[in-house]
């Protein structure tokens, strides 16, 4: 199975600031990377797939690039709606496996 | 519009069995994948199974291989996740995703429903 790693588990941050999240795949996925984010009690919500392509709807300030076995997440300018939880997710394979979370919190 | 609703969830023993549905609404069922993904309390997402289009294959993970069984009947455009032999760390909001058509992940969620196993 593909293990997947998120880092930070929890990242402080300010409205304005750029943030970075990233996730490892324990071998290569290709680009069959997704990003979801999630708000407490809410299901999640899918904003990024293929690694870097955004989901329609989702906000310009959010980009994701990597290929292989390093991805990440980038979050331009963090907007009051943003504090929330974000995962990866694999779909190279079954079975499907997510990152442990990061957390964005407000600094 | 879109949308996707689970219901069946509830307080069972451990040991005892429930039946989760996932009523589909606003699209063709029939054509797409669906994933059953839970989250345990304060925990991150785990994936359970998926159901092909057309029900030809499933797939688990691995701690509910042989309790759980995913179904799907298109006629009345509802997902089922049959749970049998629960456990404690069975315990969790169970959320039913439609898979896309482009890439083969999630693209629209259900608002969960929630399994408390406890005796």
């Amino acid at each position: 199975d593909i293990q997947m790693t998120q880092s930070p588990s929890t990242l402080s941050a300010s409205v304005g600031d750029r943030v970075t999240i990233t996730c490892r795949a324990s071998q290569s996925i290709s680009s069959r990377l997704a990003w979801f984010q999630q708000k407490p009690g809410k299901a999640p919500k899918l904003l990024i797939y293929k690694a870097s392509s955004l989901e329609s709807g989702v906000p310009s300030r959010f980009s994701g690039s990597g290929s292989g076995t390093e991805f990440t997440l980038t979050i331009s300018s963090l907007q009051p709606d943003d504090f929330a939880s974000y995962y990866c997710q694999q779909y190279n394979r079954y079975p499907r496996s997510f990152g442990q979370g990061t957390k964005v919190e407000i600094k | 519009q879109v949308q996707l609703v689970e219901s069946g969830g509830g307080v069972v023993q451990p040991g005892r069995s429930l039946r989760l549905s996932c009523a589909a609404s606003g699209f063709t069922f029939s054509r797409y994948g669906m994933h059953w993904v839970r989250q345990a309390p304060g925990k991150g997402l785990e994936w359970v199974a998926v159901i092909w289009y057309d029900g030809s294959n499933q797939y688990y993970t691995d701690s509910v291989k042989g309790r759980f069984t995913i179904s799907r009947e298109n006629s009345k455009n509802t997902l089922y996740l049959q749970m049998n032999s629960l456990r404690a760390e069975d315990t969790a909001v169970y959320y039913c995703a439609r898979v896309s058509l482009a890439e083969p992940t999630e693209d629209v969620w259900g608002k969960g429903t929630t399994v408390t196993v406890s005796s």
